[in-house]
């Protein structure tokens, strides 16, 4: 059955440094998402993507992140300058429809020192 | 604001009997309701999806209900068993943006042999 990957599963970070998550959603879906999850806390939605460009974006996904989809496969996160409090899981999700049922990566955890 | 409201409190059920989990809603009149699935450290898995002009939906011993009028849903676990300990989310689209998630604070499910 087809699955959205993740990678790193793990990634350990100094504050300040640049983080690149990376995703590879099922290969026929055409939107593509992040969400994020603090520990203990909901998951919260970053940002959506569809036809090369941003759908729609939550408060979090300010100017220290972007997505961007470099080939065919990948989708990818970047903070640019991470902070203490970016520290979470962050799941990768797609869907091969509009407002339907999005299938989840088994997340990055981001740890920032 | 759109508020999602999952019992935070931990079901604990005997194996064999049903879990019944509500997942209440205010300020928002979504065009469908999902539910997932997440272990710990895990990222959430897609169970079911009701549309609001569907009261009920099933999927092997699943299943949901939709209240449109109560802005309410109810999850069923029948003949739970100690592998569908996990915990349980509620997520509905945003108002003005279908893709974009809100999930509720899941409920946890403890199923004892």
């Amino acid at each position: 059955e087809p699955e959205v990957t993740q990678t790193p599963s793990h990634q350990v970070t100094q504050m300040g440094q640049e983080v690149i998550l990376r995703c590879v959603p099922i290969s026929n879906h055409l939107y593509f998402y992040w969400y994020r999850q603090i520990l203990g806390q909901k998951v919260e939605f970053l940002v959506s993507f569809y036809n090369n460009e941003i759908s729609e974006k939550s408060e979090i996904f300010d100017d220290q992140f972007s997505v961007e989809r470099p080939d065919g496969s990948n989708f990818t996160l970047k903070i640019r300058s991470t902070k203490l409090e970016d520290s979470a899981m962050y799941f990768c999700a797609s869907s091969g429809r509009s407002y339907n049922e999005q299938f989840f990566g088994p997340g990055t955890r981001l740890t920032v020192l | 604001s759109q508020k999602i409201e999952q019992n935070s409190e931990a079901l604990n059920i005997q194996e064999g009997k049903t879990a019944t989990l509500t997942c209440n809603y205010t300020n928002y009149s979504p065009a469908y309701l999902q539910w997932y699935r997440q272990d710990p450290g895990r990222g959430p898995v897609f169970l079911l999806l009701i549309r609001e002009n569907e009261k009920e939906k099933r999927k092997e011993r699943l299943k949901v209900t939709f209240d449109t009028t109560l802005k309410q849903s109810l999850f069923h676990i029948t003949a739970s068993q100690p592998a569908d300990s996990a915990t349980y989310l509620c997520a509905l689209p945003h108002a003005a943006a279908g893709n974009k998630l809100t999930f509720g604070g899941g409920t946890r499910v403890l199923v004892k042999p």
